[in-house]
């Protein structure tokens, strides 16, 4: 059964760094991509970039390139999201989410469960 | 960026009736496109992939069609528990992106 398991909530100050992570079990953690997506409170849902294990191959949204850093290692099968200074507007539940078909970015059959992330003085 | 419309933001119904969501894209995401269910306090769940392709364990009252920009997801009778917010999303170029969402409720 393919699982991803998303570190848990996360409170931070405005120009804290942080870093959460999404660990896969039961698939092969480097030929699938896999990436974050950010939901605001009451707001819909963005892709914000995605991660190809296998090779580290990373693609980010415009919109969040130079935000934000994603990573993955392959032998602990994690994958993670990074910031180095956080704003308040960073507050959002970020979930990870795999793609359906090897190699390729495609749609999203299994979902982390989300890590809630507050930013707040 | 391609971007995803969704109409109606919110569609009122009630249980056993159908419901109809549009979904469109600003340029041709050919058949790459797929719908998700979103309740409160969940993580979103994939209905459908390829445009029409029901995901594994989803029931047959929904049904996804279209292709190129435009695209419909029907709910052929609502049950109680389908009221949710409904996304659609194309992957067919980078960066992913899902429409506003589509809340259907009572």
């Amino acid at each position: 059964e393919v699982q991803l398991e998303q570190s848990g909530a996360e409170v931070r100050k405005p120009g804290e760094s942080l870093k959460i992570s999404c660990k896969g079990s039961g698939y092969s953690f480097t030929t699938y991509w896999i990436g974050w997506v950010r939901q605001m409170p009451g707001k819909g849902l963005e892709w914000m970039g995605i991660i190809y294990p296998g090779d580290s191959d990373t693609r980010y949204n415009p919109s969040f390139q130079g935000q934000v850093t994603i990573s993955a290692d392959k032998s602990i099968s994690t994958a993670y999201l990074q910031w180095i200074s956080l704003k308040a507007s960073d507050t959002a539940m970020y979930y990870c989410a795999r793609h359906a078909v090897i190699g390729s970015i495609s749609w999203s059959q299994h979902w982390g469960q989300g890590t809630l992330v507050t930013v707040s003085s | 960026e391609i971007v995803m419309t969704q109409s109606p933001a919110t569609l009122s119904v009630s249980p056993g009736e159908r419901a109809t969501l549009s979904c469109r894209a600003s340029q041709s995401v050919s058949s790459k496109l797929a719908w998700y269910q979103q309740k409160p306090g969940q993580a979103p769940r994939l209905l459908i992939y390829v445009a029409s392709t029901r995901a594994t364990g989803i029931p047959a009252r929904f049904s996804g069609s279209g292709s190129g920009t435009e695209f419909t997801l029907t709910i052929s009778s609502l049950q109680s528990e389908d009221f949710a917010v409904y996304y659609c999303q194309q992957y067919n170029n980078w960066p992913l992106t899902f429409g506003g969402g589509t809340k259907v409720e009572i």
